[in-house]
C-alpha cells in the first residue's frame, strides 16, 4: 500500500479556474504538510497541520487553502488559478517532529 | 530565519568514485536534520535522518552523513557511487514549527 498518495498525478487547467488537489496518508501520523516545487526544484513549506493547528506560510496567497476532513486526509484547494502557480505539489507526512514522508506529487500546469 | 544551504548545484562523478554532498544548516537548537533524494519525475525518498545521538548516521543504499556542531554541517557521502544514484539531492533540517526547511538541492551525474 502507498503510504503517501496524491491525486490527481497531473492536472492542466487555465486561468481562473478552481481546483483540488487530494491526499491522503495510511501511516497513521499526525501532521501532514504541502510543499510547492517551483521550476528550479526549489521546494518551500506552504501549510502544516494537525488535529490542533494550521500553520500557514505567510508568502502563500489566500487563493490557496488546506482542507482535512479527517486525520489521513489533506486537500489543497486553489481559486483563481494563476500562471505563476505552475509547480508540483508535494504532500507529506510526520509523526510529530519525525522523518516526513512524501506522496509523488501532483504537477499542475495552468494555461 | 532557519536557512539549509547546498553550496554545489550540480556535482559529476564518475561510477565507483566516492561522493560527498555538502550541507550547511543554521538553527539555534538542536536541529533535525535530513537528506533526501529525488529521481526524474519522482517524489522525494528519504536517505538517513539526524535527530541525536551519535553524529555519523547511516541511510539507505549506502549513504552515510556525519553531524558537525561547530561548523554547522551535515555532508552526505557515498564510498561508491553506482550509477543508479544520479538525481537531485535535498538536504533539509526542522524546527519547532515541524515544518521543513530544504536546500536549493544539489544535482548529480554519474559518469560511466
Amino acid at each position: 500500500d502507498t503510504a503517501v498518495s496524491q491525486t490527481p498525478k497531473y492536472l492542466v487547467t487555465q486561468m481562473g479556474n478552481d481546483k483540488s488537489i487530494k491526499c491522503e496518508q495510511n501511516l497513521g501520523h499526525d501532521t501532514m504538510y504541502w510543499y510547492k516545487q517551483d521550476s528550479k526544484k526549489f521546494l518551500k513549506i506552504m501549510f502544516s497541520y494537525n488535529n490542533k493547528e494550521l500553520i500557514i506560510n505567510e508568502t502563500v496567497p489566500n487563493r490557496f487553502s488546506p482542507k482535512s476532513p479527517d486525520k489521513a486526509h489533506l486537500n489543497l484547494h486553489i481559486n483563481s488559478l494563476e500562471l505563476g502557480d505552475s509547480a508540483v505539489y508535494f504532500c507529506a507526512s510526520s509523526q510529530e517532529r519525525g522523518p516526513q514522508y512524501f506522496g509523488p506529487g501532483t504537477r499542475l500546469t495552468v494555461t | 530565519a532557519q536557512s539549509v544551504t547546498q553550496p554545489d548545484i550540480h556535482i559529476t562523478v564518475s561510477e565507483g568514485a566516492s561522493l560527498e554532498l555538502r550541507c550547511n544548516y543554521s538553527y539555534g537548537a538542536t536541529p533535525y536534520l535530513f537528506w533526501y533524494v529525488q529521481s526524474p519525475g519522482q517524489g522525494l525518498q528519504l536517505l538517513l535522518k539526524y535527530f541525536s545521538g551519535d553524529t555519523l548516521v547511516q541511510g539507505i543504499k549506502g549513504f552515510e552523513a556525519e553531524f558537525k556542531r561547530s561548523q554547522s554541517s551535515f555532508n552526505l557521502r557515498k564510498p561508491s557511487v553506482h550509477w543508479s544514484d544520479a538525481a537531485e539531492y535535498f538536504c533539509a533540517q526542522s524546527g519547532s514549527a515541524r515544518q521543513l526547511t530544504f536546500g536549493s538541492g544539489t544535482q548529480l551525474t554519474v559518469l560511466p
